[in-house]
């Protein structure tokens, strides 16, 4: 299995735009999570799936912020329209109840 | 205060050293503890579990301490390789299914 699967790796925007972020759990995983890591907050949980469902989003920063899952191989986080403040690295991870598996990242860098 | 707390060091210590990282959290409805490890540009991996009667995994142990609300990671005989960034882990639920909250990390450095 190629693991959690995350794209862009890196992603270099200007204030104002629209970015959205990608991720593919490992296969048979019930569970998505996105994080966003920074120095001075830390890893934070901002939203987490079920079987494609929302479960929790009370971690999401503001409505700049909104995530799908549309199938249980995919999942985009959307901000728009990003600011500087968002740069931060953006983990997705999934479980099927087991060992949480982590995804490489995305590191989002808004000018 | 934070849910999850640790002292982000960082704790640089000498090859064959023992060490020792606290994380204190504040949900006293917590089941499920964990510590992760995040190399330096990379994703956090699971290390361990926690254990209510305390766990080993070679050099590693790990304990939890329900009525100080405290989990503990040591390492003894660390190595170069161990350098790296500990992250603590709580969840609210019972399994490893729900919300898990992290603590900011502990740095340690273990220099030659």
């Amino acid at each position: 299995d190629a693991g959690v699967i995350q794209s862009p790796r890196h992603e270099v925007t200007e204030m104002g735009q629209e970015v959205t972020l990608r991720c593919k759990p490992i296969s048979g995983h019930d569970y998505l999570f996105w994080y966003r890591q920074t120095m001075m907050r830390g890893l934070e949980l901002l939203i987490y799936f079920n079987n494609n469902v929302p479960i929790d989003d009370s971690g999401m920063p503001e409505d700049r912020f909104s995530a799908k899952m549309p199938n249980a191989s995919f999942s985009t986080l959307k901000i728009q329209p990003s600011e500087p403040r968002d740069s931060a690295v953006y983990f997705c991870a999934s479980t099927s109840g087991g060992l949480r598996f982590f995804g490489p990242g995305t590191r989002l860098t808004v000018l | 205060r934070k849910e999850v707390e640790q002292d982000p060091g960082p704790f640089n210590v000498p090859e064959g050293a023992t060490v020792a990282f606290n994380c204190t959290y504040s949900n006293s409805a917590s089941q499920s503890f964990f510590w992760y490890r995040q190399d330096c540009r990379k994703e956090p991996k699971l290390l361990m579990s926690v254990y209510s009667s305390g766990n080993e995994d070679g050099r590693f142990t790990a304990q939890l301490n329900r009525a100080s609300q405290y989990i503990s990671l040591l390492i003894r005989d660390s190595k170069l390789s161990d350098s790296a960034t500990y992250l603590c882990a709580v969840s609210s639920g019972s399994s490893n299914t729900g919300k898990l909250i992290f603590g900011q990390g502990t740095t340690l450095q273990v220099k030659p």
